[in-house]
């Protein structure tokens, strides 16, 4: 079975601009969910979606979005970038919600100059 | 709030000897607990997850975490580590409050060396 998909592996965006991040999930897992990870930060959840609803949310502002299908492939957004932005965008899906375990793609790391 | 702690940045190993990467939570409930495992430029792989039951569990790659509530500890073991263990880990903790499911709260990661 195929793993977590993410695309592209490696971005760089100028300030200011709007980038669009992809996600395919495990064929069969309908909950994905997104993390950001810098150094100075560690591992930062971003959102969660199930059934094309996104049902909880961290503390980042509104620029950062996203969205889920109905294949259960996701896309995250992040509009009007800023440095500090810069990171490294993991997806992670499972079978469901709750306590089972996640399974992380390899990341997009974006670059914001 | 949940939260994790990983009290060492990082753990030095000496190859064949048993390593122990640590972490603490504080949890409000019942605490259902993680570790992955990063390789550089790689995203994370679960290795194991204590959810109710024995306090010993075990996982992938020859890894085991012992689960102590008296001491709000969940450990990650192995008894002969091995070089291409060297990697960072992650203690994570679920965050499950009333009426939802939460995400996964990390710790900031463990860099395990294991030199031959």
């Amino acid at each position: 079975k195929a793993g977590v998909t993410q695309t592209p592996r490696y971005l760089i965006k100028t300030r200011g601009q709007q980038v669009t991040l992809s996600c395919s999930p495990i064929s069969g897992h309908r909950s994905v969910s997104w993390y950001q990870q810098t150094p100075g930060q560690g591992l930062q959840f971003l959102f969660e979606y199930f059934s094309e609803t996104q049902r909880n949310k961290g503390n980042f502002p509104g620029r950062f979005s996203g969205r889920q299908f109905s294949n259960s492939r996701s896309e995250m957004n992040v509009s009007t970038l800023e440095l500090g932005d810069s990171a490294l965008y993991l997806c992670a899906s499972s079978v469901g919600r709750g306590l089972n375990e996640q399974y992380f793609g390899p990341g997009t790391r974006l670059t914001v100059t | 709030a949940q939260s994790v702690a990983q009290p060492e940045d990082q753990v030095n190993v000496a190859e064949g000897n048993p390593l122990t990467v640590k972490c603490t939570y504080s949890v409000s409930g019942n605490p259902y607990l993680f570790w992955y495992v990063q390789y550089p430029n790689r995203g994370l792989q679960f290795l194991l997850k204590y959810i109710t039951g024995d306090n010993l569990v075990k996982g992938s790659y020859g890894f085991e975490a012992e689960f102590n509530k008296s001491q709000t500890s969940f450990h990650l073991k192995k008894p002969s580590a091995l070089v291409s263990d060297s990697a960072l880990y992650f203690c994570a903790v679920r965050d499950i409050y009333q009426g939802s499911q939460g995400n996964l709260i990390f710790g900031k990661g463990t860099k395990l060396s294991v030199k031959p």
